[in-house]
């Protein structure tokens, strides 16, 4: 069972142009998170949202953890912003639940 | 600053063979460790975690084991590898977040 469902699989933008992705879980959480994965694989922490609204640069995460949904909205979108981008909660026994991500691709 | 190493960064074995990975983080005493597997175009998946020296809790059987023999250490490993083995090993380490090593690349085949 996917504990972590997130939408869309796939996005294609223009450059400037926003993104909005989404993710739900199947369980409890107090602890959501957004990671960045390089092409190369290594994971890049984004954001920390364990509820309300968290921002950071161009990044903002919405997360209402009663409705068990979190959102990350990447505004004016580059180029440099392409790869996938996965949304992650915490389970009560230590555990790291993550979605499938969203692929990323931003064109000139 | 904290940082968190892995080795190798990538293999390439035979089927049967033996592995061992490696995870070590500077900067931090008693950090909580993990080790995750992505198979290609897989999702991420927790394998182990530990708080402690010593201690190491199973999340996901996959025939790989984990021991942590340091504070600042973690190891992955198995006697044999399987096909399904092949993937991309990641290691971590958690305050508020988590903070991944930069991955090792397996290959079985």
């Amino acid at each position: 069972e996917q504990q972590v469902q997130q939408s869309p699989a796939s996005l294609v933008l223009q450059e400037a142009e926003n993104a909005e992705l989404q993710c739900s879980f199947s369980i409890f959480t107090n602890q959501v998170q957004w990671f960045y994965q390089r092409p190369g694989g290594r994971l890049v922490s984004l954001l920390y949202n364990p509820s309300g609204t968290k921002q950071s640069g161009r990044l903002t995460s919405t997360t209402v953890i009663k409705e068990r949904r979190s959102s990350l909205h990447i505004s004016s979108s580059q180029i440099t912003d392409s790869g996938t981008y996965l949304c992650a909660m915490l389970s009560n026994y230590n555990v790291l639940y993550f979605g499938s991500g969203t692929k990323l691709t931003v064109e000139p | 600053a904290q940082t968190i190493h892995q080795w190798p960064v990538a293999e390439i074995k035979a089927v049967g063979s033996p592995l061992s990975l490696g995870c070590t983080i500077k900067g931090k005493s008693s950090p909580n460790l993990y080790w995750y597997w992505q198979a290609t175009g897989g999702t991420l998946q927790q394998l182990f975690y530990s708080i402690t020296v010593g201690q190491v809790e199973s999340v996901v059987q996959l025939n790989l084991s984990a021991s942590r023999p340091k504070d600042d250490q973690f190891i992955l490993s198995t006697e044999k590898l399987l096909l399904s083995h092949s993937g991309f090993y990641l290691c971590a380490w958690r305050e508020d977040t988590q903070y991944f090593g930069p991955g090792t690349r397996l290959l079985v085949l």
